[in-house]
C-alpha cells in the first residue's frame, strides 16, 4: 500500500533562515507528487505539484521540491523564510490523476520565529 | 479556479442524532469526490472515495454503515454520520477531482463536527 513520511514533526525556523521539509513515499510505480500547506484556521491549499518532466518543481510563495526518484523523496525548500510561512504543510501522493485517491503524511508543523 | 464548498462549516449534536455534511463543486462537475477526517493537530485520513452514481469505496477500517455517502449529481456528494457518538467528533473534510482538463483536486473548507 501507498504511505507518505514526514520526518519532522515540528520545526522551529528564525525568520530568513533556510526551510527543508523531508518526504519519502513508497511505491514502486508511477505516482504524482504534491505539497499542501494549512494555515492556522484555513482550509488546504496547494503548493505545488509534480506529475512528470522536470523533477524541480516552483509553486507558490517561493517554495519550491525537488523529486528524487531513486530516493522516493519530494523535499520542500524555500530559501528564506518568513514569519507568515507559519503553518501546517503536508506531502501527499496519488495515482495517475485527480480522480486518485491522495495518501497525505503525518504533516509537519513549521513555527517561524520573528 | 475551482471552488468547493462545505455545509454546515460547524454543527454541534447529542450524542445518537445523525448529521448530513454537504460537499459542492461550484464551478465544475467532479465526477470524484472524496472526504477525509482531520483529527486536531493530525493529518487528513482518507475516509472513502465518492463516484458519481454508483457507491462509495470506504478505506479500511471506516464503518460504511456509520458513514453514509451519497453522491447523487456531478456537483454534490452528501456524508451522513448516523447516531453519531463523542468520539465522532472531528474536522470532515471534503474535496472533488477538478474540472476536465485540470488535474488536480480541490479541498472544501471542511465541517467541524462535536457531538455532545
Amino acid at each position: 500500500a501507498q504511505s507518505v513520511s514526514q520526518h519532522n514533526h515540528h520545526v522551529i525556523l528564525s525568520e530568513a533562515a533556510s526551510l527543508e521539509l523531508g518526504c519519502n513515499y513508497s511505491y514502486g510505480g508511477t505516482v504524482n507528487l504534491f505539497w499542501y500547506v494549512q494555515y492556522p484556521g484555513q482550509h488546504l491549499q496547494l503548493l505545488l505539484k509534480y506529475f512528470s518532466g522536470d523533477p524541480l518543481v516552483k509553486g507558490i510563495k517561493g517554495f519550491e521540491a525537488e523529486f528524487i526518484k531513486s530516493k522516493f523523496s519530494f523535499n520542500l525548500r524555500k530559501p528564506s523564510v518568513q514569519w507568515s510561512d507559519t503553518a501546517e504543510y503536508f506531502c501527499a501522493v496519488s495515482l495517475y490523476s485527480s480522480a486518485s485517491k491522495i495518501i497525505f503524511g503525518s504533516g509537519t508543523r513549521l513555527s517561524i520565529r520573528p | 479556479g475551482a471552488v468547493v464548498s462545505q455545509h454546515p462549516s460547524r454543527v454541534i449534536c447529542k450524542s445518537g442524532t445523525s448529521v448530513k455534511i454537504e460537499c459542492r463543486s461550484l464551478d465544475f462537475q467532479a465526477t470524484t469526490m472524496f472526504w477525509y477526517r482531520q483529527f486536531p493537530k493530525k493529518s487528513l485520513m482518507l475516509m472513502a472515495t465518492s463516484n458519481e452514481g454508483s457507491k462509495a469505496t470506504y478505506e479500511q477500517g471506516v464503518e460504511k454503515d456509520k458513514f453514509l455517502i451519497n453522491h447523487a449529481s456531478l456537483t454534490l456528494s452528501t456524508l451522513t454520520v448516523t447516531s453519531a457518538h463523542p468520539e465522532d467528533s472531528s474536522f470532515y473534510i471534503c474535496s472533488a477531482g477538478g474540472p476536465v482538463g485540470v488535474d488536480e483536486q480541490f479541498f472544501g473548507p471542511g465541517t467541524r463536527l462535536t457531538v455532545l
